[in-house]
């Protein structure tokens, strides 16, 4: 079975540009999480999506929009680009929402902004 | 003082070493302690799991916690250079959601052959 995917791998953007982020959950799984893990930092909870539904939004600015689709899968967006945005978005899938035990994540998406 | 503290390390050791690994926390609310292992350019990995206090064995790994100490240990015997990585603590006051979840910093870990 397919892991969790991320895509883009990297990406190059300029400040006040806007980036999208996407996220393919392992089969079956219909909840997706969101993290920023900036460069020897632990990963930071930016978004929770269960089912369609937002669950849990992080100390992240409004720059930062989620949503998650029919087939599960998510688009993480974010606006004005800033130097400190520069970081490894994770993306992370899981059955239920309460199952940390069973959260599986992906490779993240390099994301550079000069 | 952050939530969760962890050594960043680097920590290098020869192969087959006992490895320790430790984070500290000070919120008195988490019960569930986890260590996920990331490997240069991947995502975490969950290695092991834990409720509560006490030890959990798994292979060559074993977590303890101690939650009168509020701290938290990853041991790691016979250490193989497969083994080199960053290993992340990560606590929760609760079985879930994901905002729950506070993360160490992470201790970047080589086993030298």
């Amino acid at each position: 079975d397919a892991g969790v995917t991320q895509s883009p791998t990297h990406l190059i953007k300029t400040r006040g540009q806007h980036v999208t982020l996407r996220c393919s959950p392992i089969s079956g799984h219909k909840s997706v999480s969101w993290y920023q893990q900036v460069l020897g930092q632990g990963p930071q909870f930016i978004f929770q999506y269960y089912e369609k539904e937002e669950r849990g939004r992080g100390n992240f600015p409004d720059r930062f929009s989620a949503r998650q689709f029919p087939n599960y899968s998510s688009e993480l967006n974010v606006n004005a680009l800033l130097l400190g945005d520069s970081a490894l978005y994770l993306c992370a899938s899981s059955l239920a929402v309460y199952s940390y035990n069973e959260q599986f994540f992906g490779p993240g998406t390099r994301l550079t902004v000069l | 003082q952050k939530e969760v503290e962890q050594d960043p390390g680097p920590l290098s050791v020869p192969e087959g070493a006992i490895v320790s690994l430790n984070c500290t926390y000070s919120n008195s609310a988490f019960q569930y302690f986890m260590w996920y292992r990331q490997y240069s350019r991947k995502g975490p990995e969950l290695l092991m799991y834990t409720y509560s206090s006490g030890n959990k064995e798994d292979g060559r790994f074993t977590a303890q916690v101690d939650k009168s100490s509020k701290y938290i240990s990853l041991f790691i015997r016979d250490s193989q250079p497969s083994d080199s990585a960053t290993y992340l603590c990560a606590m929760s006051p609760t079985q879930g959601g994901s905002e729950k979840l506070v993360f160490g910093k992470g201790t970047k870990l080589t086993v030298n052959p």
